[in-house]
């Protein structure tokens, strides 16, 4: 059973055009949530993070948004740019549990310019 | 930032043979590391949990005996594939957390295994 879900295998974008990835959990004890950035080959970059107690954390041209009563959480890049074309994952954290990180399987982001 | 490092990058084995990966956290003594494995357009599945200096918890369906970790220092984390067959061709992946914050990860650049 997946706790955490990316139900959108790929995304295709212009340059310049908002870029918005979405992630679904199902665990309520999950309390903090992080994206990660993935290159073929390469292990995951970290890119930003919010906690349970937030509903937004801005850095940059990164915003992740948190809907906690719909468990969804998503992440928007704007304006997207070429360089961002990678594999991102979401990831999930119970803070006060086993505090282990459960991953989607990612979306593939294309942004042509 | 906190940099972690894996050696080798690349490593192809006959089957049957054992392989040494090694994980290290060049910047900052790392109290855990984790081994992920991932498999073409899946998302990394956690294998085990390795603390310096204790043994390492695997997770459900992940064979101790077969993949073998030892955690011997802050700074460094070995996984070892043992008596190696071709279903464990995967990329595998560490990643190194500080003291208490095991939800903030710092991921080495992975490790492609391929058994013939």
């Amino acid at each position: 059973d997946q706790q955490v879900k990316q139900n959108s295998p790929s995304l295709s974008v212009q340059e310049g055009r908002i870029s918005i990835l979405n992630c679904d959990y199902t665990n309520s004890m999950f309390d903090y949530f992080l994206w990660y950035k993935k290159y073929p080959a390469e292990g995951p970059t970290f890119l930003i993070s919010i906690s349970s107690i937030k509903d937004k954390n801005e850095d940059g041209r990164f915003t992740v948004f948190l809907n906690k009563s719909a468990k969804h959480l998503s992440l928007h890049i704007v304006p997207s740019q070429p360089g961002d074309s990678a594999v991102y994952f979401c990831a999930a954290s119970d803070q006060g549990g086993s505090e282990k990180l459960v991953f989607g399987k990612g979306t593939k982001l294309t942004v042509n310019p | 930032g906190a940099v972690v490092s894996q050696h080798p990058s690349r490593v192809i084995c006959k089957s049957g043979t054992s392989v040494k990966i090694e994980c290290r956290s060049l910047d900052f003594q790392a109290t855990t590391m984790f081994w992920y494995r991932q498999f073409p357009k899946q998302s990394l599945m956690l294998m085990a949990t390795s603390n310096e200096g204790s043994k390492a918890t695997y997770e459900q369906g992940v064979e101790k005996d077969k993949f073998l970790i030892n955690h011997a220092s802050l700074t460094l984390s070995t996984l070892t594939v043992t008596s190696a067959h071709p279903e464990d061709s995967s990329f595998y992946i560490c990643s190194a957390a500080l003291s208490g914050r095991s939800y903030e990860q710092y991921f080495g650049p992975g490790t492609r295994l391929t058994v013939t």
